[in-house]
């Protein structure tokens, strides 16, 4: 099983930063397969990122993915509000199983 | 536009199957393009995958290792429902489950592997095992 960790757990940040997110693989993912999501309370998770880069749809350029090998990473350049969420990075290369990071929480400062 | 919407029981008795339904609007289970994913997600065991089932010439299903002796995801395609079965519920099987839609390329023909995310999210149910 690959096994994602993120770093760190939790970020304090004002609006207008920018912030990079950090996803390691226990071994190496193929960039096919990674994705980023976001998830605020009480919300089912929304998909950010496909293909460790493609943005999906609706989503702003402010987030971008890049990476490859066993890092990875996802950064939101000029926190809006709304941006402040727990985020998920997530891989499956079509054998299960399916897995995530841990999370990492970005919150106001 | 794809919608997937929850029903199901949030309140068991240890010992009973947990059984929870998604209903799908704007896309079709039989879809090659498309699996469809069930998960949990509480505070001890973070976003947790359980299974997912697929439609390429023939019906698939994966589990995930820790519910695979428990577990059945089955689909009804004339109601355009599929549904998750868990035998035997602990508390341990308390969290907030939800299904989504994933988009792959392993129903087409030519090319490598391409995973597109889990675009489509169910609401979520809160489900809690107690006495």
């Amino acid at each position: 099983e690959i096994v994602l960790t993120q770093s760190p757990g939790t970020l304090s940040l004002s609006p207008g930063e920018t912030v990079t997110l950090s996803c390691r693989a226990s071994e190496i993912v193929s960039t096919r397969y990674l994705a980023w999501y976001q998830q605020k309370p009480g919300q089912a998770p929304r998909l950010l990122i496909y293909g460790a880069s493609s943005r999906a749809t609706g989503i702003p350029d402010r987030f971008s993915g890049s990476g490859s090998g066993t890092n990875f990473t996802l950064t939101i350049s000029g926190l809006e509000p709304e941006d402040f969420a727990v985020y998920y990075c997530q891989q499956f290369g079509g054998s299960p199983p399916l897995t995530f990071g841990g999370g990492t929480k970005v919150d106001i400062k | 536009q794809v919608q997937l919407q929850q029903s199901g029981p949030g309140l068991l008795k240890p010992s009973q199957t947990l059984s929870l339904t998604c209903a799908v609007s704007g896309d079709s289970l039989s879809s090659i393009s498309a699996a469809w994913n069930w998960f949990r997600q509480s505070p001890s065991r973070g976003l947790e995958w359980l299974g997912r089932t697929s439609y390429r010439s023939k019906w698939h299903q994966d589990y995930a290792d820790s519910v695979k002796s428990r577990i059945n995801i089955n689909v009804d395609i004339s109601k355009n429902l599929f549904f998750l079965q868990l035998n035997s519920v602990t508390a341990e099987d308390t969290a907030v489950y939800y299904c989504a839609r994933d988009i792959d390329s392993s129903g087409w023909p030519h090319g490598e592997y391409y995973f597109y995310g889990l675009d489509v999210w169910g609401q979520g149910t809160t489900v809690a095992v107690s006495s």
